[in-house]
């Protein structure tokens, strides 16, 4: 079975652009969740879609925002890019819903890395 | 808020057992706790993950304590494939709240 697939894996932008990334689940898989992962801040959640909806969403401004298809590929947008915003963006997906993910563990991708210049 | 915290580093000799501490005083009653590990330039990898009871399973064993306010991961025998960052995990109010991680070095 395939895992979880991400791209691109580098991206390069410069400030104020806007930039898509993709994710594709484990086949089967129905929840996707996203995460930042910088050297300063660890990684940090930044939300889950289930079933083509955002269901939680973690600490951080408008300007991210994401969404699920009905195969469950995930897109996560992130506009007027900032310096701060480079990091590794990490995908997850999972068989359960964010509220059993306790029951389920999260496989993640390789994710991709973002530096905005 | 940190949720839970973990020592920067610890090291261990390959083939002896590691137990790697974490702290997380201000769980609730519902919060799960959740292990990962990332080795470089990978992704998070799950290790193991409980609520209440100590869990065991092919790769490690949870040992929470009885108020709750922090567990222990335990590697049973350190292989130099265990090398990596591992992260204390609270599942709280629909989010994850990662640790900080410890980077677990193993010696030959």
């Amino acid at each position: 079975k395939a895992g979880v697939t991400q791209t691109p894996r580098y991206l390069i932008k410069t400030r104020g652009q806007q930039v898509t990334l993709s994710c594709s689940p484990i086949s089967g898989h129905r929840s996707v969740s996203w995460y930042q992962q910088t050297p300063g801040q660890g990684l940090q959640f930044l939300f889950e879609y289930f079933s083509e909806t955002q269901r939680n969403k973690g600490n951080f401004p408008g300007r991210f925002s994401g969404r699920q298809f009905s195969n469950s590929r995930s897109e996560m947008n992130v506009s007027t890019l900032e310096l701060g915003d480079s990091a590794l963006y990490l995908c997850a997906s999972s068989l359960g819903a964010f509220q059993t993910i306790s029951y389920n563990e999260q496989f993640f991708g390789p994710g991709t890395r973002l530096t905005v210049l | 808020d940190a949720k839970t915290t973990q020592p920067n580093s610890m090291e261990s000799n390959e083939e002896e057992p590691v137990h790697l501490p974490c702290n997380h005083s201000t769980i609730s009653g519902t919060d799960y706790i959740h292990w990962y590990r990332q080795l470089p330039s990978q992704g998070p990898e799950y290790v193991i993950h409980g609520l209440t009871s100590n869990v065991n399973n092919r790769m490690a064993s949870l040992a929470i304590a009885e108020d709750r306010k922090s567990s222990t991961l335990i590697l049973h025998r350190a292989t130099l494939r265990d090398a990596a960052v591992y992260y204390c995990i609270l599942s709280a109010g629909n989010q994850f709240y990662f640790g900080t991680g410890t980077s677990l070095t193993v010696i030959p």
